[in-house]
């Protein structure tokens, strides 16, 4: 079974505090990808990954970094925590190209707050 | 550029009644779409999708969409709803470019009253 797994399910970490969130998929995935969601905005894309190393901004990347030193992990960091980075943080996976497999999968979440 | 809509944020059916929630779509080249849904502090599970080839697509757990180009909309249906069917669902298009993320329209709730 295909799978994407996200360290934590619910995270507490104080503001300014460096934040890491990990994803690992076992699926030998090019394109890695960070979304946030908010309750009325849907899912907003912060970064994506489509190859080891590289590294796309999203739509709303400020306040975010990430890393993707292997094909498998994406890791999302918050600099610096803010309270208005509380959120659902969501990570998928799929394969490259425009074929018909171009379908995301999608990690459990990890529900951060920040206080 | 590529975008979606989803009327209506909320939507209550009786159980046993159809389930219609609407998606719009906006593209400049022929899309693939989507339909997830998430259940209460999870992931999102893909329901089902048009890459096409019919324009009827079947998906899990008894919900079908019908692409229809000249309405630019991806309706997704299911005859008889559930109690288990409430949950929020997601309709996505694929960026036409070479990224491959998903473009994601804000969600509709559904709710099912016994």
């Amino acid at each position: 079974d295909v799978k994407v797994t996200q360290s934590s399910r619910y995270l507490v970490k104080r503001t300014g505090e460096k934040v890491f969130l990990e994803c690992v998929q076992d699926m030998d995935h090019e394109n890695m990808f960070w979304y946030r969601q908010d309750p009325g905005l849907g899912l907003r894309l912060i970064y994506f990954s489509y190859d080891v190393k590289m590294k796309e901004k999203g739509d709303i990347p400020e306040g975010y970094s990430v890393s993707r030193e292997k094909k498998e992990r994406f890791s999302l960091i918050l600099e610096s925590a803010s309270t208005n980075q509380t959120s659902m943080y969501l990570c998928a996976s799929s394969l490259a190209g425009g074929g018909p497999r171009t379908e995301a999968f999608f990690g459990q979440g990890t529900r951060l707050t920040v206080v | 550029a590529q975008s979606v809509t989803q009327l209506g944020s909320h939507v209550s059916v009786s159980e046993g009644a159809l389930v219609l929630l609407r998606c719009n779509y906006s593209s400049s080249v022929p899309p693939y779409l989507f339909w997830y849904v998430q259940y209460p502090n999870q992931g999102l599970q893909l329901l089902l999708k048009y890459t096409s080839a019919a324009t009827l697509v079947k998906g899990i757990n008894g919900f079908e969409a019908e692409f229809k180009k000249s309405e630019t909309s991806f309706h997704l249906t299911k005859p008889s709803a559930h109690m288990s069917d409430a949950a929020e669902y997601f309709c996505a298009v694929r960026n036409g470019g070479s990224q491959g993320n998903l473009i994601f329209g804000k969600g509709t709730k559904l709710s099912v009253k016994p």
